[in-house]
């Protein structure tokens, strides 16, 4: 298995409370990307990163940040928690023409 | 914007039938063409594709891509319950350093 690390991999909140979610990799991968998931939509990019401090937004983008300021870590910050950023949350890393690895997931219930 | 279509949406077959899962995209500057398998937490990589008519085989499964027709089908033969899971199609376009998904087919396989 690739070595990614995502925590916590469960986390209860409520809502208007910030919430940061972490990725740990030991690949030295360039890629590190954070994903949701929901029932019918497959798996929605957030955000991406292509190296330290490069980030860029993804297609649900609105609500989160991110931050990168080592190859191995990657955290995905909510500001401010709504109960429509409740899901399972993915993060995964790449090189360059390669397949992406995923880690286990973080479920995320905003209350 | 980048677009990924699976179908089915949902398939239910009996063990030892053989199924074949689509799905079609529309990206800027087509990189490959990934497919995962997920279970109960992480997608797993099947198959990437770049070139067109060349299938990639791994056992029972395999893959093939069309890039005339902006396709991709996956061949399950001799279905067994284990392969019961949700299966996740996903393109990259060239400099996108980016994976878009599609909504994904569960497939269930009845013994």
């Amino acid at each position: 298995d690739a070595g990614i690390t995502q925590s916590p991999r469960h986390k209860v909140t409520e809502t208007g409370t910030p919430v940061t979610l972490r990725c740990h990799q030991t690949e030295n991968h360039r890629y590190m990307y954070w994903y949701r998931q929901d029932p019918g939509h497959g798996l929605r990019l957030i955000h991406y990163s292509y190296g330290v401090k490069d980030t860029d937004k993804g297609e649900v983008s609105d609500g989160y940040s991110v931050s990168r300021s080592k190859t191995e870590d990657f955290l995905l910050t909510l500001e401010s928690a709504t109960s429509s950023q409740t899901s399972v949350y993915f993060c995964a890393i790449g090189q360059p023409n390669t397949e992406a690895f995923f880690g286990q997931g973080t479920r995320l219930t905003v209350v | 914007e980048d677009k990924v279509v699976q179908s089915p949406l949902s398939l239910v077959v009996h063990e030892g039938d053989t199924v074949t899962l689509n799905c079609s995209y529309e990206v800027t500057n087509f990189r490959s063409l990934l497919w995962y398998k997920q279970e109960k937490k992480a997608p797993t990589f099947l198959f990437m594709l770049t070139s067109s008519g060349i299938e990639k085989k791994s056992g029972r499964l395999s893959s093939i891509l069309d890039k005339k027709e902006l396709s991709s089908i996956l061949n399950i033969t001799a279905t067994q319950t284990g392969d019961s899971a949700i299966y996740l199609c996903a393109v990259e376009g060239k400099g996108a350093q980016k994976l878009v998904f599609g909504q994904g087919t569960r497939l269930t396989i009845n013994p």
